[in-house]
């Protein structure tokens, strides 16, 4: 069975300064999809980038960027330039197996001090 | 268009009431999911669907019971609902199972709050 790890329930970041939310997972796959979702006060599940594991260049999308580590089975996702509506619920999830289940960390609460 | 649409956003019953949570989707997916977000933030999936076909189904009391009349709904009926019930039910879909290769992306209805009182 796949899992998922964050680590950090909460974290604090100034604004435009620059942060690292850590996730790691445990799968046998070899093919899977790993994604960074964000969850504002709004409740809504926004996806924020995605990582093929067969890809072996990093996910960039403008300021968001991930460090994918296969062999750790790492995925860490930086945010620079901390904008205020950064604040929110972030979650790592992985994407695999043959009953395509897609599964969620715990989370990491972003707090962005102005 | 929403592309993922889920009623009501909000229900307030009491205990022991049946209700239903209503999605639909008009993407064109074939894969459809009911999750449950605890007080803690943590999302655990309850069932997926594929083509109208139960392919997951979680650790979930058999007072829950998935309904998919067509690709395009998922619908989510609770009988005799518990205090322990409440929590945010999220619907989503995705185009297909897993599938090397392709780009793969779940979108997520806005979430129905659930209350028991």
């Amino acid at each position: 069975a796949q899992t998922v790890t964050q680590s950090q329930p909460e974290m604090s970041v100034q604004e435009a300064e620059t942060v690292t939310l850590s996730c790691t997972y445990d799968t046998s796959e070899s093919d899977y999809y790993l994604f960074w979702y964000k969850q504002p006060p709004s409740r809504q599940m926004i996806l924020v980038i995605r990582q093929e594991a067969y890809k072996q260049q990093n996910a960039t999308e403008n300021r968001f960027s991930v460090n994918f580590q296969k062999a750790a089975k790492s995925f860490s996702l930086k945010i620079s330039d901390s904008q205020l509506g950064d604040a929110a619920m972030y979650f790592c999830a992985f994407y695999g197996g043959s009953q395509g289940n897609l599964i969620f960390g715990k989370g990491t609460k972003l707090s962005v001090k102005p | 268009d929403t592309a993922v649409s889920q009623t009501p956003k909000y229900l307030v019953t009491q205990m022991g009431n049946d209700k239903s949570i209503k999605c639909e989707q008009n993407l064109g997916h074939d894969t459809m999911y009911w999750y449950k977000q605890d007080s803690k933030k943590f999302l655990k999936i309850m069932f997926s669907y594929n083509n109208k076909e139960l392919i997951i189904n979680e650790t979930v009391p058999n007072r829950f019971s998935p309904k998919s009349p067509d690709k395009a709904h998922l619908n989510l009926h609770i009988n005799s609902l518990e205090l322990g019930d409440s929590a945010v039910y999220f619907c989503a879909s995705s185009q297909y199972l897993f599938r090397y290769g392709t780009v793969y992306e779940a979108f997520f209805g806005q979430g129905t709050r659930l209350t028991v009182v």
